[in-house]
């Protein structure tokens, strides 16, 4: 069982430029969830899907945030313009919701430095 | 969802047992007590969850209070490898969101 796998793992990029999160949830899984952890403000949720439909995107920092999950095996998470501020560790969770128990399985994070 | 509130940080020698508590005095009726815990630089792992009865698993034991206003996530042998941030969350169990807090920063030392 890979887990899910989230790429890449670092990221260093300049204020201005678009940035892209990639995430494998594992498979059979039907929700995906994506966080953002900072010193500041700890393990935040931006967005959810639940079947690949977002349900809940309120965590969304702004409009430069978007995510997509156009299959139940890929997820997106785009950042444009990047700013200082987006500089995080970003994790995706995959679960099955409604499953015994219904638990998120985190994968290792994207680190991501905006210069 | 219900807040909860845990020490900031917490030592325990190796080999005892650790024991974390946490209060959600205004947990609801259909909310569920999840325990997670994250290793420096890892991704949070989900490590046991419990609604009113005790619960055990290969890595834990959990303890609700008969009013359910407060638990304990019970370590029995703790290792340097459990050294990490322990979560308590408390949350609706059909899908949805976890919101994390602060946690409880667990040293646990030779």
């Amino acid at each position: 069982d890979a887990g899910v796998i989230q790429s890449p793992r670092h990221e260093v990029t300049e204020m201005g430029q678009e940035v892209t999160l990639r995430c494998k949830p594992i498979s059979g899984h039907n929700s995906l969830f994506w966080y953002r952890q900072t010193m500041m403000r700890g393990l935040e949720l931006l967005i959810y899907f639940n079947n690949n439909v977002p349900i809940d995107d309120s965590g969304m920092p702004e409009d430069r945030f978007s995510a997509k999950m156009p299959n139940a095996s890929f997820s997106t998470l785009k950042i444009q313009p990047s700013e200082p501020r987006d500089s995080a560790v970003y994790f995706c969770a995959s679960g099955l919701a409604g499953g015994r128990p219904d638990t998120q399985y985190f994968g290792p994070g994207t680190r991501l430095t905006v210069l | 969802d219900a807040k909860t509130t845990q020490p900031t940080s917490m030592d325990c020698a190796e080999g005892r047992a650790a024991n974390l508590p946490c209060n959600h005095s205004t947990i609801s009726g259909n909310e569920y007590v999840y325990w997670y815990r994250q290793i420096h630089s890892q991704g949070p792992q989900y490590i046991i969850h419990g609604l009113k009865n005790n619960e055990t698993n290969e890595m834990a034991s959990l303890i609700i209070t008969e009013d359910r206003k407060s638990s304990t996530l019970i370590l029995p042998h703790a290792t340097l490898r459990d050294t990490a941030v322990y979560y308590c969350i408390v949350r609706v169990s059909q899908g949805g969101k976890l919101i994390f807090g602060q946690g409880t920063e667990l040293s646990v030392k030779p």
